[in-house]
């Protein structure tokens, strides 16, 4: 099993250029997450998909747009780049969605720097 | 929101005791630590609920106190390989979602 697989691992955009994250699990996990990791701020959600056919924002979801194409995948997309979104993007998974002994596992990260 | 944890750093020699602590302002539901090591992605080490069900590492205990809505990661015996930094994160009674603290970074010395 591969886990949680993120491409690419490192990205740099200008402002104002679009580009999608993509993430998939081979777990059979129900739930899929995307947070950011900026220094000295811990992980931050942005997006998150309980069940496959939902999606919900998070904490930070401003400027980003998520979809969950089926049960495995869950992308994140930046419409608009801007310097604020320099950051590390983490996706995640779990077998539910919370309220149980639902740990998450984490995928590598992408690296993302907007200039 | 965003749960507190204490200490922000902390340095050990090799087996040497360490205590994380992180507590929230919000009735919890679940507790969550992992640990993240430089450059990686963070890894699962244990989950409490509310009324004592939990899970995780053998080697890793914590606690969950429920009336003081805080939680501690006890690590004894440090070995090299406990550096990283330690985050909790937690779940308000039914939230599908975890926030997490800023970090406790954990370095064990020889």
């Amino acid at each position: 099993n591969a886990g949680v697989t993120q491409t690419p691992k490192f990205q740099v955009l200008k402002t104002g250029q679009s580009m999608t994250l993509q993430c998939a699990q081979d777990m059979n996990h129900n739930s899929m997450y995307w947070y950011r990791q900026d220094p000295g701020m811990g992980l931050r959600l942005i997006y998150y998909s309980a069940s496959e056919g939902t999606t919900d924002k998070g904490e930070v979801p401003n400027g980003y747009n998520v979809s969950r194409l089926n049960k495995r995948e869950f992308s994140l997309r930046l419409e608009s780049a801007a310097p604020s979104q320099t950051s590390v993007y983490f996706c995640a998974s779990s077998e539910h969605p919370g309220q149980g002994l639902n740990e998450q596992y984490f995928g590598p990260g992408t690296r993302l720097t907007v200039t | 929101q965003q749960p507190v944890q204490s200490p922000q750093a902390v340095i050990l020699r090799e087996g040497e005791d360490a205590v994380i602590n992180c507590s929230s302002s919000k009735a919890l539901y679940s507790v969550h630590w992992y640990r993240q090591k430089h450059g990686e992605a963070p890894v699962f080490l244990m989950i409490l609920l509310k009324g004592g069900e939990q899970k995780g590492h053998d080697k890793i205990s914590a606690s969950f106190n429920e009336k003081k809505q805080q939680s501690s990661l006890y690590l004894t015996a440090s070995q090299l390989s406990y550096s990283g930094t330690y985050f909790c994160g937690t779940e308000w009674t039914g939230a599908n979602n975890l926030f997490f603290g800023t970090g406790t970074r954990l370095t064990v010395i020889p």
